[in-house]
């Protein structure tokens, strides 16, 4: 399975700031995912991220509030924008293997003041 | 909307039992299903998955059953542990053109009673 690293694992940020979140897996995958998690809550899909390409989200998720990039097969990026309380959550990325098994990172823990 | 759902939110299983975990689906065009187990401050673990051309897949101490007639799927897990307590999810793979997504369930938590 790939092992995926997340960055920064916690931040508490001020509200109408930005954090932006790396993931980087020790492999090349084809599928990259970026999902939320609010506090007891289950897993959202925020967006797809595409290699080459603009990601594609899902409804309620929008490319101004949540910009992503995935410049390589090992790397992407989501940033938080314009920050508000309601952002408090957790940020998780996930990659699909050939075997459309999804595994996915320890997540960035986000609170916003 | 189509959804994945659980019908319970919370099981207390005595250690030593058996745990039951079920969940219902409504996109009948689906054919694949995973269950994931979360641990508090990790992200989700593969469990085990089915296929929709399958009812039943064994794992070790993990059976999933999937029953496509009513939409429902199960995971049941033999002589729970205390290692056991957390949070599961069932998940349905969702695909469509060239593009697939995988859409979570709610959550079952799980606690292991001494």
């Amino acid at each position: 399975s790939a092992v995926i690293s997340q960055k920064p694992s916690r931040d508490i940020c001020q509200r109408g700031t930005s954090l932006t979140i790396q993931c980087q897996v020790d492999s090349q995958v084809t599928m990259m995912f970026w999902y939320r998690q609010q506090p007891g809550q289950s897993l959202t899909l925020i967006a797809t991220a595409n290699q080459g390409s603009e990601a594609t989200y899902e409804s309620g998720f929008v490319i101004d509030k949540f910009p992503i990039s995935r410049p390589n097969l090992t790397f992407s990026t989501l940033t938080v924008s314009n920050m508000s309380p309601e952002d408090s959550s957790i940020y998780l990325c996930s990659v699909g293997d050939a075997n459309e098994k999804l595994f996915f990172g320890s997540g960035t823990q986000l609170s916003v003041l | 909307g189509e959804s994945v759902g659980l019908h319970l939110p919370t099981l207390s299983v005595q250690e030593g039992d058996n745990s039951i975990i079920n969940c219902a689906y409504s996109n009948s065009a689906s054919d694949y299903f995973i269950w994931y187990k979360q641990e508090s401050g990790k992200g989700p673990q593969f469990i085990i998955d089915i296929r929709s051309n399958m009812d039943k897949r064994q794992g070790q101490r993990v059976t999933v059953l999937l029953n496509k007639t009513v939409k429902h799927l199960s995971l049941q897990i033999a002589a729970t542990q205390p290692g056991d307590s957390a949070v599961y999810f069932c998940a349905e793979y969702r695909r469509w053109s060239s593009a697939s997504k995988i859409i979570f369930g709610s959550g079952t938590r799980l606690s292991i009673r001494p």
